[in-house]
């Protein structure tokens, strides 16, 4: 049984350049959401997709974005890169049947923009 | 908004001896609340859960007790070894939707001294 997978494991960008994070989730779950964690806090929540759709937003900028596939699998986007957007990038999978607000993450995304 | 706040922020304990983190949230409609820990480098992992239907839960060393009126929960850690070692979350669900957002506290370093 397949867990929560992301990649890549770390990138390194610059400033104004633009990032895709990758996610797929558990097997047998099809909801997805996004937290940027920054160093030494507490995971901030991005937003969430059900359905190939956005279901709910934290408190982010436009500039980031996202999308759910077909296959349950998503990608976060993230725009005109700044340097405060250095973090740990976790994406979280859940069930719409089960337990719906039981999470399991995948081992992150280290975006380090210089 | 809810708001989750935790406390300590840096535990040390003697092995073999119990661990108490405490966190309280604001919103009375929360009703889900789980705790998270997380080594250097890796991603959160689910310890344990509890609804608030439920005043505690216990699994083996770890337990949970809610106080709904309080607006108050507490991870319980008993015969502490040094693999505890690790931040641990707590965090909150934001109702009324079908499938949660959670709200984190900001975390507790724990230190298991030998």
């Amino acid at each position: 049984d397949a867990g929560v997978t992301q990649s890549p494991t770390h990138l390194i960008k610059t400033r104004g350049q633009q990032v895709t994070l990758r996610c797929s989730p558990k097997s047998g779950h099809d909801t997805v959401s996004w937290y940027q964690q920054a160093l030494g806090q507490g995971p901030q929540f991005i937003f969430q997709y059900y359905e190939e759709e956005e279901r709910q937003r934290g408190n982010f900028p436009d500039r980031f974005s996202g999308h759910q596939f077909p296959n349950y699998s998503s990608e976060l986007n993230v725009n005109a890169l700044l340097l405060g957007d250095s973090a740990l990038y976790l994406c979280a999978s859940s069930s719409a049947e089960g337990p719906t607000d039981t999470q399991y993450f995948g081992p992150g995304t280290r975006l380090t923009v210089l | 908004g809810e708001n989750v706040e935790q406390h300590p922020s840096t535990l040390s304990v003697q092995e073999g001896d119990s661990a108490v983190i405490k966190c309280t949230y604001s919103d009375s409609a929360s009703n889900y609340f789980p705790w998270y820990k997380q080594e250097l480098g890796k991603r959160p992992q689910l310890i344990i859960d509890i609804r608030s239907n439920v005043g505690e839960k216990k699994d083996q060393r770890i337990a949970v007790t809610l106080n709904k009126t309080a607006k108050h929960f507490s991870l319980h850690i008993t015969e502490t070894q040094p693999e505890d070692s690790a931040v641990y979350f707590c965090a909150a669900s934001i109702p009324p939707d079908s499938n949660y957002q959670l709200i984190w506290g900001a975390g507790t370093k724990l230190i298991i001294k030998p």
